[in-house]
C-alpha cells in the first residue's frame, strides 16, 4: 500500500505570496498524482491530475510538478479565495492535507 | 453541465442500514466509472468504493467490505451505496464522484450527504 504524506500541515501566508505544498509517496507513483482543493463546507475540487495537468477551468497560477515520489503544488500568487485545504491523491489513497491559511 | 446530487444521508443507530443515492446529469453516465468518497467530521478524504460504467467491476476499501455495496442503474443515471451494519466510524459526509480516468481521479463531485451513526 502506497502512503502519501503532505508537508507542511499548515502554511500561513498572505495574499500575493507564493505557496509551495509538498506531497511525498512511500514508493514511486510515476506521475499518477492528483491535487484537490477543499474550502470549508464545500466538496473538493480537482486542480491537477497526472502531476502537472491543470483540470478544466483551473487558473494558471496553480501548477503541479514532480514524478516518482516527490511532488509539488505551487500557487504562484495567492488570491483570497485560495485559502483552503489541499489534498494529494494517488489511486485510492489520499494524503492528510495541507491547510493554507492567512498569516 | 455535469451535476451530481446525493441524497439519503440520515441519523442511524449502530448496526443499522442506509442507502445513499446519487443522481447524475450532464454527461454520458454509462461511459464513466463512478465512486464514493467520504470525509469524517474534521478529517481528511477516504476513498470508499467505485464501479465501472457497465457494472462489470466494482471495488471497496477493506474497512467496508462485506458491509457496503455499490451499484448503479444506468437507465436512471443513478449511483447507489447500500450501507449495512453501520458503525460509529462510518459517520461522515459521503461524496459521489465521477472518475475521469483509470487512476481514480475524480473530476466532478457532488455536494455530499451526511451519514451519522449514533445511538
Amino acid at each position: 500500500e502506497i502512503v502519501l504524506t503532505q508537508s507542511p500541515a499548515t502554511l500561513s501566508l498572505s495574499p500575493g505570496e507564493r505557496a509551495t505544498l509538498s506531497c511525498r509517496a512511500s514508493q514511486s507513483v510515476s506521475t499518477y498524482l492528483a491535487w484537490y482543493q477543499q474550502k470549508p463546507g464545500q466538496a473538493p475540487r480537482l486542480l491537477i491530475y497526472d502531476a502537472s495537468n491543470r483540470a478544466t477551468g483551473i487558473p494558471a497560477r496553480f501548477s503541479g510538478s514532480g514524478s516518482g515520489t516527490d511532488f509539488t503544488l505551487t500557487i504562484s500568487s495567492l488570491e483570497p479565495e485560495d485559502f483552503a485545504v489541499y489534498y494529494c491523491q494517488h489511486r485510492k489513497g489520499f494524503g492528510p492535507g495541507t491547510k493554507v491559511d492567512f498569516k | 453541465e455535469v451535476q451530481l446530487v446525493e441524497s439519503g444521508g440520515n441519523l442511524v443507530q449502530p448496526g443499522g442500514s442506509l442507502r445513499l443515492s446519487c443522481a447524475a446529469s450532464g454527461f454520458s453516465f454509462t461511459n464513466y466509472w463512478m465512486s464514493w468518497v467520504r470525509q469524517a467530521p474534521g478529517k481528511g478524504l477516504e476513498w470508499v468504493a467505485n464501479i465501472k460504467g457497465d457494472e462489470s467491476a466494482s471495488y471497496q476499501v477493506d474497512s467496508v467490505k462485506g458491509r457496503f455495496s455499490i451499484s448503479r442503474d444506468n437507465t436512471k443515471n443513478s449511483l447507489y451505496l447500500q450501507m449495512n451494519s453501520l458503525r460509529a466510524e462510518d459517520t461522515a459526509i459521503y461524496y459521489c464522484t465521477r472518475v475521469r480516468d483509470s487512476n481514480d481521479v475524480s473530476d466532478y463531485w457532488g455536494q455530499g450527504t451526511l451519514v451519522t451513526v449514533s445511538s
